[in-house]
């Protein structure tokens, strides 16, 4: 099993709809969450860390169920520019620094 | 904030040349970089760990006598791919943390480089 799974996609979605995605992670230590987003041949990005409370950004929300050990992010009102790669990220166990990605979930917001 | 940068950001490179990759942090010292990996439609992968005048720590399957990592200053680790082969051909991106511990969120990286190996 991967340490971090997600569903691929691609989603294609219209402008304005709100699309969640959804990620699970095997490691139940691990401590630090994270959505990253990736263009196109370019480095990831941070997006926002995830929080048990869940937490919010403008148009995007993360949640994070520790029990089931399951993160996701939701986009609202989405935009063009939305159109990425979108990485579901956790540390390693025993590492505050060294980083798990998921193969990532990939988004084309179409006008 | 705080910059990484990369260099070269594309090369091509004949089979069995070495290629060298800069990882420079601009604004901060970074006792520690990490090399990730990652090849189309897959997820980064972590190769090495570098620690600043320190040996590094290389993943499971990664080989350290192929994938030279030197950390010899504060701002500056390099990975030399040696004797190079096709399947070598990847995206290869460093990261660098401003603090020597806690928030990982705190990793920056670099443009990455894409290595092209004919």
């Amino acid at each position: 099993r991967k340490e971090v799974e997600q569903d691929p996609g691609p989603f294609n979605v219209p402008e304005g709809a709100t699309v969640a995605f959804n990620c699970t992670y095997s490691n139940s230590a691990s401590q630090s969450f994270f959505w990253y987003r990736q263009d196109c041949r370019k480095e990831p990005k941070l997006l926002m860390s995830v929080y048990s409370s869940g937490n919010e950004d403008g148009r995007f929300t993360a949640q994070l169920n520790r029990a089931s050990q399951y993160i996701s992010l939701l986009i609202r009102d989405s935009k063009l520019s939305d159109s990425a790669t979108y990485l579901c990220v956790v540390n390693r166990r025993g590492s505050a620094r060294q980083l798990t990605f998921g193969s990532g979930t990939q988004l084309t917001v179409l006008p | 904030g705080a910059v990484v940068s990369q260099h070269p950001s594309r090369v091509i490179c004949k089979s069995g040349t070495s290629v060298k990759i800069e990882c420079r942090s601009l604004d901060f010292q970074a006792t520690t970089m990490f090399w990730y990996r990652q090849f189309p439609k897959q997820s980064l992968m972590l190769m090495a760990t570098s620690n600043e005048g320190s040996k590094a720590t290389y993943e499971q399957g990664v080989e350290k006598d192929k994938f030279l990592i030197n950390h010899a200053s504060l701002t500056l680790s390099t990975l030399t791919v040696t004797s190079a082969h096709p399947e070598d051909s990847s995206f290869y991106i460093c990261s660098a943390s401003r603090t020597s511990g806690g928030f990982a969120g705190e990793l920056f990286f670099g443009e990455g480089s894409r290595l092209t190996v004919l």
